[in-house]
C-alpha cells in the first residue's frame, strides 16, 4: 500500500534552517511528484511547491521561493524539504503529499503523516 | 492566484443530518481542478473528491462533489459520527495551488 512516512517533530531557533524527510512506499517514487504543504496551527493548508520526483525539477511557491529547496533521493525513494531563516511564523506541521507530475489537475491523493516544526528562541 | 472562500466557517449538525459546504473561487476555474479533503484532528488530511465530483478511492457515496465555474459544493448526504472534522477545497489548475480556510462540522 503507498505510504508517505515523514522525519519526526523539530524544534529550531530563529534564523536556523530544517531539512525534512517523506519516505515514500508502495507505489514507484519516480512516476510521481511530491508537494509540500505546511499548516500552521489552527490554519487552513498553504501550499510550498512541488519537485518531479523522476527528474528532480522543482516548482516553489512565490512566498517561499527563496528560502526553500526541495531535493530527493531516488536510490531511498525520499524527498526531502529544507527551509532556511526560520522565524516565529514558520511553526507548522509540514505535510507532504503524492501527485501525478502535472502544472495542473494534481490534487494530493496520498499524504505523509506530517512533521511538527517549532521556531522559537 | 486563485482565492477560494469556504462557507459557513462552521456547521452544527446532527448525525444522520445534511451538510452542504461551500466553495466560492476569485474567477472561474475548470472543474476538473477543484478537489476536496477532509481532515480530523491530529491527522492528516484525506482526499474526498477531485475533479469537482469523482469520488476517491474507498470515499462512501454519502460525499457528493458538484458544481463548475466559481461555485462549487460538496454535499454528505447523512452524516456518521466519522464524518465530523473540518473540509478544504483546493485549486490545483494552476501555480499556485490554493486551498479555502475550511469548514469546521461539528455535532450540534
Amino acid at each position: 500500500q503507498v505510504q508517505l512516512v515523514q522525519s519526526g517533530a523539530e524544534a529550531k531557533k530563529p534564523g536556523a534552517s530544517v531539512k525534512l524527510s517523506c519516505k515514500a512506499s508502495g507505489y514507484t517514487f519516480t512516476d510521481y511528484a511530491i508537494h509540500w504543504v505546511r499548516q500552521a496551527p489552527g490554519q487552513s493548508l498553504e501550499w510550498m511547491g512541488w519537485i518531479n520526483a523522476g527528474l528532480g525539477n522543482t516548482r516553489y511557491s512565490q512566498n517561499f521561493q527563496d528560502r526553500v529547496t526541495f531535493t530527493r533521493d531516488s536510490s531511498a525513494s525520499t524527498a526531502y524539504l529544507e527551509l532556511s531563516g526560520l522565524r516565529s511564523e514558520d511553526t507548522a506541521t509540514y505535510y507532504c503529499a503524492r501527485a501525478i507530475v502535472a502544472t495542473i489537475g494534481t490534487e494530493f491523493d496520498y499524504w505523509g503523516q506530517g512533521s511538527l516544526v517549532t521556531v522559537s528562541s | 492566484e486563485v482565492v477560494l472562500t469556504q462557507s459557513p466557517g462552521t456547521l452544527s449538525l446532527s448525525p444522520g443530518e445534511r451538510a452542504t459546504l461551500s466553495c466560492r473561487a476569485s474567477r472561474t476555474i475548470s472543474s476538473s481542478y477543484l478537489a476536496w479533503y477532509q481532515q480530523k484532528p491530529g491527522q492528516a488530511p484525506r482526499l474526498l473528491v477531485y475533479a469537482a465530483s469523482s469520488r476517491a478511492a474507498g470515499i462512501p457515496d454519502r460525499f457528493t462533489g458538484s458544481g463548475s465555474g466559481t461555485d462549487f459544493t460538496l454535499t454528505i448526504s447523512r452524516l456518521e459520527p466519522e464524518d465530523f472534522g473540518v473540509y478544504y477545497c483546493q485549486q490545483c489548475g494552476g501555480s499556485p495551488l490554493s486551498f479555502g480556510g475550511g469548514t469546521k462540522v461539528e455535532v450540534k
